[in-house]
């Protein structure tokens, strides 16, 4: 297993940036693809951002596609999601997630994000 | 996408009673479920993948079934530990879709 801790969230402006990092612990951190999921308030998960093991392959959800960008250094074992132009709608908890054969065997606790003038 | 819709929204149970929850896929998603506890504050907790696989550590009163669009997650004698948020999850099709969840409450 895989420890992760996320780290970063807050209050922010709109049309303001935020970055979030996921520290991973206790397991190869470089096997594996790594997400980020959020939830808005009231509303169920979803994916925004998926980094291969080696991040050369990545992709987004068209919500934040051009706006947020992910990314991982394997030799410290972080992941990271820059966020830029934040909206209101990307208030929620975000979560970093490890994939393992397509379904997520590792998660953080979550870190809040608020996008509040 | 495919859209996972789970039932009831909320379920109110006893410890020690069983609990059934239901997850439906809106297209066929083969075997290719998973289930998750969450709790208030803590990381989700993967339960069961292949719609019937228990995940490493999770205790055998946990049980899935189902295949194609129906699936159901049973959890027998129910521990005080085990009143929290299940949310489903399909990996058959890209994007990867969540259910709303299903809060289960004393």
């Amino acid at each position: 297993q895989v420890q992760l801790v996320e780290s970063g969230g807050g209050v922010v402006q709109p049309g303001r940036s935020l970055r979030l990092s996921c520290a991973a612990s206790g397991s190869t951190f470089s096997d594996y693809y790594m997400f980020w999921l959020r939830q808005a308030p009231g509303k169920g998960l979803e994916w925004v951002a998926m980094i291969s093991s080696d991040g050369h392959n990545k992709d987004y959800a068209d919500s934040v596609k051009g706006r947020f960008t992910i990314s991982r250094d394997n030799s410290r074992n972080t992941l990271v999601l820059e966020m830029n132009s934040l909206r209101a709608e990307d208030t929620a908890v975000y979560y970093c997630a490890r994939d393992r054969d397509r379904r997520f065997d590792s998660w953080g606790q979550g870190t809040m994000v608020t996008v509040s003038s | 996408e495919v859209v996972m819709t789970q039932s009831p929204a909320i379920l109110s149970v006893s410890p020690g009673e069983r609990a059934t929850l239901s997850c439906r896929a809106s297209q066929n998603i083969n075997s290719y479920l998973a289930w998750y506890q969450h709790k208030p504050g803590q990381a989700p907790r993967l339960l069961i993948y292949g719609a019937v696989n228990r995940a490493t550590g999770i205790p055998a009163r946990f049980s899935g079934s189902g295949s194609g669009t129906d699936f159901s997650l049973t959890i027998n004698s129910l521990q005080s530990e085990d009143f929290a948020v299940y949310f489903c999850q399909q990996y058959n099709n890209w994007p990867r879709t969540f259910g709303q969840g299903t809060k289960m409450e004393i």
